[in-house]
Formats: structure tokens, sequence, C-alpha cells
């Protein structure tokens, strides 16, 4: 059974500072990795996407990365600012299809102070 | 960029009355749809997978009987919480896969918030 595992579980920075959140799961048979972002009370906001032939995605401030072969992942966000403070999640998908299911991470909470 | 809408977006019921959520595709068409639910402080933990024009696929220990889903069209899933109690209490999250020429992408619908009293 997949699990996925973040750490921290919570974490509070001033702006402007360099972050990274870190994303860990037990089977290395995955078709994609997906980082989302979750405001309170709301749905999810996909950030990035990496395939699972792939290393790394960069959109803006944000960068993800993959090693398949040790179960982790991390999402580098530079310069951080206080818009950037929600939940952030961690998914992966296995199975052989981009049609199979998520299996998430319980996330980081991630405080950016002005 | 795609939508998935939720209704309704919050919704306070009595204990032992039922509940539906409507989760739309606006701008395509899913043949699959996710339920998910979410308990304060923690993840989404897929409820069921519905696919249009048959029956849902639970997942375990989700009981099918008091979780209804319909897929009845391209565009609609309805989950409907049946004999809703204080424990059903929690925020619900509907996704939408939408087929694309060379991969399949998820959509989340900004959930439905659930009090039971």
């Amino acid at each position: 059974k997949q699990e996925v595992t973040q750490i921290p579980a919570a974490l509070s920075v001033p702006e402007g500072e360099n972050l990274v959140l870190n994303c860990s799961f037990t089977d290395s048979a995955i078709y994609n990795l997906q980082w989302f972002r979750q405001d309170p009370g709301k749905g999810l906001t996909s950030l990035l996407l990496i395939q699972s032939s792939q290393r790394e995605q960069t959109s803006g401030r944000l960068n993800a990365s993959l090693d398949k072969s040790s179960g982790r992942s991390t999402l580098y966000i530079a310069a951080s600012q206080p818009g950037d403070s929600a939940t952030y999640l961690c998914a992966v998908r296995v199975g052989q299809t981009s049609g199979s299911r998520l299996t998430f991470g319980e996330g980081t909470q991630l405080t950016v102070n002005p | 960029g795609a939508v998935v809408s939720q209704h309704p977006s919050w919704v306070i019921c009595k204990s032992g009355t039922s509940v539906k959520i409507e989760c739309r595709s606006l701008d395509f068409q899913a043949t699959t749809m996710f339920w998910y639910r979410q308990f304060p402080k923690q993840s989404l933990m897929l409820m069921a997978t519905s696919n249009e024009g048959s029956k849902a696929t639970y997942e375990q220990g989700v009981e099918k009987d008091k979780f209804l889903i319909n897929h009845a069209s391209l565009t609609l899933s309805t989950l409907t919480v049946t004999s809703a109690h204080p424990e059903d209490s929690s925020f619900y999250i509907c996704s939408a896969l939408r087929s694309g020429r060379y991969t399949d992408t998820q959509y989340f619908g900004p959930g439905t918030r659930l009090t039971v009293l």
C-alpha cells in the first residue's frame, strides 16, 4: 500500500526566506507526483506535476524535484511571501494510467510572516 | 483552465437527514470523477471513484449504502450522505478527470463543508 509522508507538518518563516518542503513515498512505482496548495476551507490548486520520467518541474518561484528511486520529492519556494501561506499537499499517482488514484500526504502548513 | 464546481459550498443539517452534494465539470466532459473527504488537519482520503453510466467503485471502509454516488451525465456527479450523523461532518471535495491528447488531468472542486448537528 502506498504511503505518502510530508515533513515538516508545519513551518513558519519570515518573508523573503527560501524554503524546502519534503515528501516521501513508500512505493516507487508511481505514474506521476503532484504538488497542490490548499487555502483554509478551500479546494486544491495544482502547483506542479512531475511525470515519473522527469526529474524536476519549475513554475515561477516554485521548483519541484523527484527522485523516484529513493521515493522522495521536494518543493522549493524561493523568496517566500505572506501570500504563500497555505497548506501544501504532495500526492502520488499509482498505477499505469493518468486516471488512476491519487494518494495524498498530510500536508505541510506554511506560514510566511511579514 | 478547467473548472469544477460544487454545490452547496456549505450545509448544516440535523442528524438523520440526507444531504446531496453536486459536482459539476463546467467546461469539459468527465467520464471519471472522484469523491474525497477531509477531516480537520488531515489529508484527503479517497472515498469512491465515479464513472459515468456505471456504478461507483468505493474504497475499503466506505459504506456504499450511506454514501450514494450517481454519475448520470458527463458533467455531473452527486454524492448523497444518507441518514447523516455528527461523525459524517467533514469537508467533501470532488474531482473530475479531463482527458487530454497525451495525458489526463485531474481538477478539484472547491469543496463542501458538511456539519451535522
